[in-house]
């Protein structure tokens, strides 16, 4: 009965491979989110949706593609990985104005 | 822009001692979120502030919001080891667009 699922939880690639995230939640909330996490726990807003319309879409290389095919789902693809996109990826969901649930977080490293 | 500052930004305290880890925010904003993050763990959601004045209690911890002076603190009372984590309090935009900026997070070490 997990609320907020990332799959994987682990993910080693190499430079300029492409690569995706995958985001559920079963809570029915209508908004979801990526946030990057850095090493120094920095934690950055990336992208949000409202019930799969795409409304915040911060300062993020295009290289990083977000695509949410359903109220449930929010998915990231990564295209040329690069060094510095190693970091713990957040996926959260929230009901609108309330607390956001978070996913246990996908590591990515990039060798 | 949204800013969002916490201090201490590291804090390490004997267990049975209090302290107030504090949270600034740079414009108006009526929802602030306390969090607490375990070492390699995701978030888990401590506090829901939603009006000024507003306090919640949780065992030893306590949060409270004044909007005016853009202020959020949360207290901790009687620390104990299981306390020891990293906290971070999240600022809605008031925008609209349903934007949580977080703070810098206060990494809290309590030492038996």
């Amino acid at each position: 009965d997990t609320a907020v699922s990332q799959t994987p939880k682990y993910l080693v690639t190499q430079m300029g491979n492409d690569k995706s995230i995958k985001c559920e939640q079963n809570l029915g909330h209508d908004t979801m989110y990526w946030y990057k996490q850095d090493s120094k726990k920095f934690l950055k807003i990336m992208f949000s949706y409202n019930n799969k319309e795409l409304i915040i879409n911060e300062t993020v290389p295009n290289r990083f593609s977000p695509k949410s095919p359903d109220k449930a789902h929010l998915n990231l693809h990564i295209n040329s990985l690069e060094l510095g996109d190693s970091a713990v990826y957040f996926c959260a969901s929230s009901p609108s104005g309330q607390a956001a649930f978070f996913g246990q977080g996908t590591r990515l490293t990039v060798v | 822009e949204l800013k969002v500052e916490q201090n201490p930004l590291f804090l390490s305290m004997q267990e049975g001692k209090n302290y107030t880890i504090y949270c600034n925010y740079s414009t108006t904003s009526d929802r602030l979120y306390w969090y607490r993050q375990d070492p390699g763990k995701s978030l888990e959601s401590l506090f829901v502030l939603l009006s000024n004045g507003a306090v919640k209690q949780e065992g030893r911890l306590m949060a409270s919001l004044d909007t005016k002076a853009r202020l959020s603190t949360l207290h901790i009372t009687a620390a104990v080891h299981d306390l020891s984590a990293t906290y971070f309090c999240a600022v809605a935009d008031s925008s609209g667009t349903y934007k949580y900026i977080f703070g810098t997070g206060t990494r809290l070490k309590v030492l038996a």
